[in-house]
């Protein structure tokens, strides 16, 4: 079974530029949520999809970042316009909804760097 | 204050050693807790939930005193490929919602 994958894997770009991350979960996976590392910190929460629907979006720093989940398959999060305190390594994580365990399998993240 | 507290260590320790770490968390309504590890610029990946009760996988024991609101690893005869960043993890009660609370890891390595 694949896993949890995530497009692109770096990308480096200047600041006030856009960029877009996709995240692709595990077939069947209902929840989606999205995670970022930045330098010298913790993983920390960013929001949480059930299907295409936001469940919690708490931890979006501001309004240049959006998150989508059309038909609730994979998401985007864009990035716009970006700044130099954005970079970090953003994780993708899903669950399966029922499950016992509620294990968040993590994708590779993608590494961005604003310049 | 941290959510989650962890002693970053790094932690140097000859192979065959016993190591542990330990973890502190500041929400005393947390329900689940766990361990992740996470190799150098990889993904991570979960070792072990921790129980009440204490639970024990091979060579890793985990703990947990709510009371103390404290979380704990235990790594016997350690092994090479154990060097690692261990984090610990607390689910934040948000209802209908699963936001996982990162420490800041501990980072081991294990020398020959």
């Amino acid at each position: 079974e694949a896993g949890v994958t995530q497009f692109p894997s770096h990308s480096v770009i200047e600041k006030g530029q856009t960029v877009t991350l996709r995240c692709d979960p595990i077939s069947g996976h209902d929840n989606l949520y999205w995670y970022r590392r930045v330098m010298g910190k913790e993983i920390k929460f960013l929001l949480h999809f059930v299907k295409e629907s936001k469940q919690d979006e708490s931890g979006m720093p501001n309004n240049r970042f959006l998150a989508e989940r059309t038909g609730g398959t994979y998401s985007t999060l864009k990035v716009q316009p970006a700044e130099l305190e954005d970079s970090g390594v953003y994780f993708c994580a899903s669950s399966q909804r029922e499950r016992g365990e509620l294990e968040q399998f993590f994708g590779p993240g993608t590494r961005l760097t604003v310049l | 204050r941290k959510e989650v507290e962890q002693d970053p260590g790094p932690f140097n320790v000859p192979e065959g050693a016993t190591v542990a770490f330990n973890c502190t968390y500041s929400n005393s309504a947390s329900q689940s807790f766990f361990w992740y590890r996470q190799d150098c610029r990889k993904e991570p990946k979960l070792l072990m939930s921790v129980y009440s009760s204490g639970n024990e996988d091979g060579r890793f024991t985990a703990q947990l005193n709510r009371a103390s609101q404290y979380i704990s690893l235990l790594i016997r005869d350690s092994k090479l490929s154990d060097s690692a960043t261990y984090l610990c993890v607390v689910n934040e009660p948000v209802q209908g919602a699963q936001k996982l609370v990162f420490g800041q890891g501990t980072r081991l390595t294990i020398n020959p």
